[in-house]
């Protein structure tokens, strides 16, 4: 069993739309939780970063974590095709600064 | 404020060949460096991080070596190429004890080994 499970997509999503994007983990130990936007052929950019549980807003864009059933959303609202990237969750322990587990991305498509 | 370079941007090498690929970051002090590799549909893989000069761990063996010859320089070698070194290879850096050591990434290489 993978450490983080994301559901790869492709999601297709018409403009306007509110986006749930999710991952779900297996460590109980992780704390911190980020979210990364990848553009096509680019590097991934930090998008959000919340420490334990609960939610963290930032624009149209919410992070939400659920230390009890080890699951963390990411919500897009009025989503624009712009927003059509691929969205990597990321986690790590305390004890463990330097690694960080990534999720393999979803693949998201706004439709204008 | 904060920069990371990497070069090549796109590479295309023969089995067998060497390889070295570079990343510098500037605007910041003695970073935390990453290498990771993402092959396609998959998640980022962590190579190689350096809390400092000299200073690399490996996370996965493989035919690839890390070096970091200054401070906010990273670099990332092979003496032959496998076909399976294909990939997306990123560099990042992070703030040193910072409380989520956030990484911030590089713009990418994409090697392709024939």
């Amino acid at each position: 069993q993978k450490e983080v499970e994301q559901d790869p997509g492709p999601l297709s999503v018409p403009e306007g739309a509110i986006v749930s994007l999710n991952c779900t983990y297996s460590n109980s130990a992780f704390q911190y939780f980020m979210w990364y936007r990848q553009y096509s052929r680019k590097g991934p950019e930090l998008l959000m970063y919340t420490y334990s549980s609960g939610n963290k807003e930032d624009g149209r864009f919410t992070a939400q974590v659920d230390k009890s059933s080890k699951y963390i959303s990411l919500f897009i609202r009025d989503s624009q095709p712009s927003d059509s990237a691929t969205y990597l969750c990321a986690m790590r322990s305390y004890s463990s600064a330097s690694k960080i587990i990534f999720g393999s991305g979803t693949r998201l498509s706004i439709r204008p | 404020s904060q920069t990371i370079h990497q070069w090549p941007a796109t590479l295309v090498q023969p089995v067998g060949s060497p390889l070295s690929l570079e990343c510098t970051v500037e605007g910041t002090s003695n970073p935390n460096l990453y290498w990771y590799r993402q092959a396609a549909g998959r998640g980022l893989q962590l190579l190689f991080y350096s809390v400092g000069i000299g200073q690399i761990s490996s996370e996965v063996p493989q035919n690839l070596s890390a070096s970091r010859p200054q401070d906010r320089q990273f670099i990332l070698s092979s003496k032959k190429l496998l076909l399976s070194d294909s990939g997306f290879y990123l560099c990042a850096w992070s703030v040193l004890n910072s409380s989520y050591n956030e990484q911030f990434f590089g713009p990418g290489t994409r090697l392709t080994v024939l």
